[in-house]
């Protein structure tokens, strides 16, 4: 059973571009984790929330969680092609629970 | 900084085979974890260990056992494998820190490629 839910699946665009990415489950979560893999490597963890309602920044990147501690959303502003990557969202409940990715291409 | 490492990267096995997967952390965390990614799956937990000496259960241990050898290295062992076991392998560590989330995975090795035939 997956708990976490994201979407899309794949996107592509071009750089420059904005995109929001999402997470969602049926469950609450005590906290939720987004990590960026690249092809051949372990993720990396970009941030974690914890409180409903949360957003935090990183540079371009914008992640936030949902009021409900149920779902969150990563937004990208003006993406570049280093941009690329597998984005993976994760929630924590006794154990940490990942979304299948998304697979994100940014091209110039 | 070297963080977590795995070894080997790369392994072929026949079935029935036996191995054991090493993973080593050098930031003196407390918690470990070895994970398997399958296309389609996502990251799925095998084992962890929330401290030196002991290991739980994660959601897919069947097929596998797990050492905490100390602090810093948590073994993963296939006994017999299984074509089923062709996989990614990934360990992560956690902790070090005051609160409750960062005892989760917050450091991935870059894992072994594991393939069974």
């Amino acid at each position: 059973t997956q708990l976490l839910e994201q979407s899309p699946q794949f996107l592509s665009i071009q750089e420059g571009e904005n995109l929001t990415v999402y997470c969602n489950s049926s469950s609450v979560f005590s906290s939720l984790q987004w990590y960026r893999q690249e092809p051949g490597e372990g993720p990396v963890l970009l941030v974690t929330v914890v409180t409903g309602g949360e957003v935090k920044k990183l540079k371009r990147l914008t992640f936030q969680f949902g009021d409900a501690r149920k779902d969150s959303s990563l937004h990208i502003t003006a993406a570049q092609p280093g941009d690329t990557g597998l984005y993976l969202c994760a929630g924590s409940r006794y154990a940490l629970n990942f979304g299948k990715g998304t697979s994100l291409l940014v091209t110039p | 900084n070297a963080g977590v490492t795995q070894t080997p990267k790369f392994q072929v096995l026949k079935t029935g085979q036996s191995m054991t997967l090493q993973c080593a952390q050098d930031m003196n965390h407390n918690s470990m974890y070895w994970y398997r990614q399958d296309p389609g799956m996502g990251l799925r937990l095998i084992y962890y260990s929330a401290s030196e000496g002991t290991t739980d259960k994660g959601e897919v241990p069947n097929g596998y056992n797990v050492s905490r050898l100390n602090k810093r290295e948590f073994s993963l062992r296939l006994e017999s494998a299984a074509p089923s076991q062709t996989s990614v392998y990934f360990c992560a560590s956690g902790g070090g820190g005051p609160s409750f989330y960062s005892n989760q995975p917050q450091h991935f090795g870059d894992g072994t490629r594991l393939s069974i035939l």
